[in-house]
């Protein structure tokens, strides 16, 4: 198994609701990482977390919470997000934190309404 | 401020010709760099690296040249295909001198291979 899985690949939310983004791998990766991407721009580090520990929180709104429940799977937890959240979110993982090879997933397109 | 920079939003390539990708970086401490491919709907794909100390590295049909002077890095691929139609991504990051950095993606550069 070489991917990154991620579901679902759409969502569309109200800015109460709560939700969560799932990410998987099964590649042994011992880094994951969530990516921020609007349309036209690069992708925006969000979250690095580092054998299964968060190491890298870029100053994200607490709207946004990641969980590691173990080393293959990375969640991030949505709630009270606003209309300008809407964007692709991108999950990516790497053999360890100092490997930039990352694999990507296809990514969540969420659009928040 | 914009630490990886492809001024070329787009890119528009004859079909067996040569494509040149280009990136520029502000940060004098990057010294790896890398090229992502994505197609619609799909995640970036490595595509392939270099760290400071070469000034070329060659995989198939894509090279990538590093002039450290210039701050600047090209992707070359030759000859283009039209299933090489994508954006292409550069990006760079702190690995081996000082301490750790995120990797910084530039805006990318819209690659349309033209049978």
């Amino acid at each position: 198994d070489t991917e990154v899985t991620q579901t679902p690949k759409h969502l569309v939310m109200g800015m109460t609701n709560k939700k969560s983004l799932k990410c998987e791998q099964h590649m042994g990766h011992r880094a994951m990482y969530w990516y921020k991407q609007k349309a036209k721009k690069p992708p925006e580090l969000m979250f690095v977390y580092s054998y299964e520990k968060l190491s890298i929180n870029e100053s994200v709104p607490s709207r946004f919470s990641p969980e590691c429940p173990n080393s293959s799977l990375l969640n991030l937890h949505l709630h009270a997000l606003q209309p300008e959240d809407s964007a692709l979110y991108l999950c990516a993982s790497s053999p360890s934190p100092t490997d930039y090879g990352y694999t990507f997933g296809s990514g969540t397109r969420l659009t928040v309404v | 401020d914009q630490q990886v920079k492809q001024n070329s939003p787009s890119l528009s390539v004859q079909e067996g010709r040569i494509s040149i990708l280009n990136c520029d970086y502000t940060n004098s401490m990057f010294d790896y760099f890398l090229w992502y491919k994505k197609y619609p709907a799909e995640g970036p794909t490595f595509l392939i690296s270099i760290s400071s100390i070469k000034d070329k590295n060659e995989d198939g049909r894509f090279t990538v040249f590093l002039n450290k002077s210039a701050k600047h890095l090209s992707l070359h691929i030759v000859p283009s295909q039209p299933g090489d139609s994508a954006v292409y991504f550069c990006a760079a990051s702190v690995v081996y001198g000082g301490s750790q950095g995120n990797l910084i993606f530039g805006k990318g550069t819209k690659l349309s291979v033209k049978p």
